[in-house]
């Protein structure tokens, strides 16, 4: 079985700031690893994705993400916030061994409000 | 190129009725699936389409069914609706089930009166 979890439900940080929003994963074989991002009233766009190689992954709209394999982590990070980065991120983790189901196991989701 | 596209972008109905939503991939997609999201349980996976065969099932009843087209479109329906149904469904297309890329369509916000 493959798990996520998003410990914070909401992140706040001052414009200008670095940002980070956390993410944990529990899967049995190797992860594919996903980042997406919701603003309200729309569906979630896709930010970034880990599968092999680099541990820092780059992304859309200046974000990053840092996997860690002995924490099971895939951090969500940017060096410095704006405002309109106000949304709703989701962490997803595919298991991509093998007979392991394509299909990704969403976190709860982080609301990061950004202030001015 | 157009987005995923789903239809009606709203949506409210009663206890009992059923709900047909719909859900136009991105052309060239062939792969569907539905999510719920609900502010409680994040989203959780509904089903996955391929090729107009259901290949993967969440974890709901069997009130939720869905089904896709030789278009790949995908239509998903609620029947015996319960006041816990209302939520925002979303759909995701890919090339296949293999691309670890998802597009997410808008959603429908069905709300259950």
């Amino acid at each position: 079985a493959q798990s996520v979890a998003q410990p914070e439900d909401q992140v706040n940080v001052a414009e200008g700031n670095p940002l980070t929003v956390k993410c944990t994963y529990s899967v049995s074989g190797n992860p594919y690893l996903f980042w997406y991002v919701q603003y309200p009233n729309r569906g979630l766009q896709f930010l970034l994705k880990y599968i092999t190689g680099d541990n820092l992954v780059k992304g859309s709209y200046g974000f990053e993400a840092e996997f860690n394999k002995s924490q099971t982590s895939f951090h969500l990070k940017k060096p410095s916030a704006l405002v309109s980065d106000s949304a709703l991120y989701f962490c997803a983790v595919r298991d991509r061994s093998r007979g392991g189901s394509y299909i990704p196991t969403f976190g709860r989701g982080t609301s990061l409000i950004v202030h001015p | 190129k157009a987005g995923v596209t789903q239809t009606p972008r709203y949506l409210i109905k009663t206890r009992g009725q059923q709900v047909t939503l719909s859900c136009s991939p991105i052309s060239g997609h062939r792969s569907v699936s539905w999510y719920q999201q609900t502010p409680g349980q994040g989203l959780q996976f509904l089903f996955e389409y391929f090729s107009e065969t259901q290949r993967n099932k969440g974890n709901f009843p069997g009130r939720f069914s869905g089904r896709q087209f030789s278009n790949s479109r995908s239509e998903m329906n609620v029947s015996t609706l319960e006041l816990g149904d209302s939520a925002l469904y979303l759909c995701a297309s890919s090339l296949n089930p293999q691309d670890e890329k998802l597009f997410f369509g808008s959603g429908t916000q069905l709300s259950v009166l």
